[in-house]
């Protein structure tokens, strides 16, 4: 596999459950992130990654907690979530110390009910 | 703080036409600037990008993006529209690669 994975694509929790997403990058990246998607709002990002250490938390609530566990794998574990937030939650990574970008994962759509 | 704007939330084209998509940033120094496409429940895909040097880029799909630093602008654009370029357009924005940001984004309708 190539590029960057995020499983699963599409997930409904209730408000009491506690879910995981996963984000895996194949591209030998050093960098991950995630960003939240609503509709018609900008892309939102929620936690940077670099080298596994955690170095942006955009003013998240800690219902949204993140893992990153080595430089090819991230998380987003879910609990408590309210309706508001469901949208699609996207994974991307990148090499920190060059300007290429970022490659996306094709997103985890959440619904919350 | 850099940001972008896109001015166009929704622009509709007919087949065949023309696209100009506009994007206006703000960044105290060089950007390094980006246009990404998105479509329905897909991930963002990476269309060009522009760190320096010639100031007209050459994208996947046939696009390309000219950046003006006078108008602070890196407008994208494509000669001839097809029915599968219809999707959301991001424009972006980072001076260091740790920090990416996104306009709000441009929705395409192409008619046929």
């Amino acid at each position: 596999e190539t590029g960057v994975t995020q499983t699963p694509r599409h997930l409904v929790m209730g408000m009491t459950n506690k879910k995981s997403l996963k984000c895996e990058q194949h591209l030998g990246h050093n960098a991950m992130y995630w960003y939240k998607q609503s509709a018609k709002k900008p892309l939102e990002l929620m936690f940077v990654y670099n080298f596994k250490e955690q170095t942006e938390n955009n003013s998240v609530p800690s219902r949204f907690s993140p893992e990153c566990p080595n430089s090819s794998h991230l998380f987003l574990h879910l609990h408590t979530l309210q309706p508001e937030d469901s949208a699609l939650y996207l994974c991307a990574s990148s090499q920190a110390d060059r300007d290429d970008g970022y490659t996306f994962g094709s997103g985890t759509r959440l619904t919350v009910v | 703080a850099q940001s972008v704007t896109q001015p166009d939330i929704h622009i509709t084209v007919s087949e065949g036409a023309s696209l100009e998509l506009r994007c206006n940033y703000s960044y105290g120094a060089t950007p390094y600037l980006f246009w990404y496409v998105q479509s329905p429940g897909q991930g963002l895909q990476l269309l060009l990008k522009y760190f320096s040097g010639d100031t007209l880029v050459q994208g996947i799909k046939g696009f390309e993006a000219e950046f003006k630093r006078s108008q602070s602008s890196f407008n994208l654009r494509k000669p001839s529209v097809h029915w599968s370029d219809a999707a959301e357009y991001f424009c972006a924005v980072t001076g260091t690669a740790s920090k990416l940001t996104f306009g709000t984004g441009t929705r395409l309708q192409v008619t046929l």
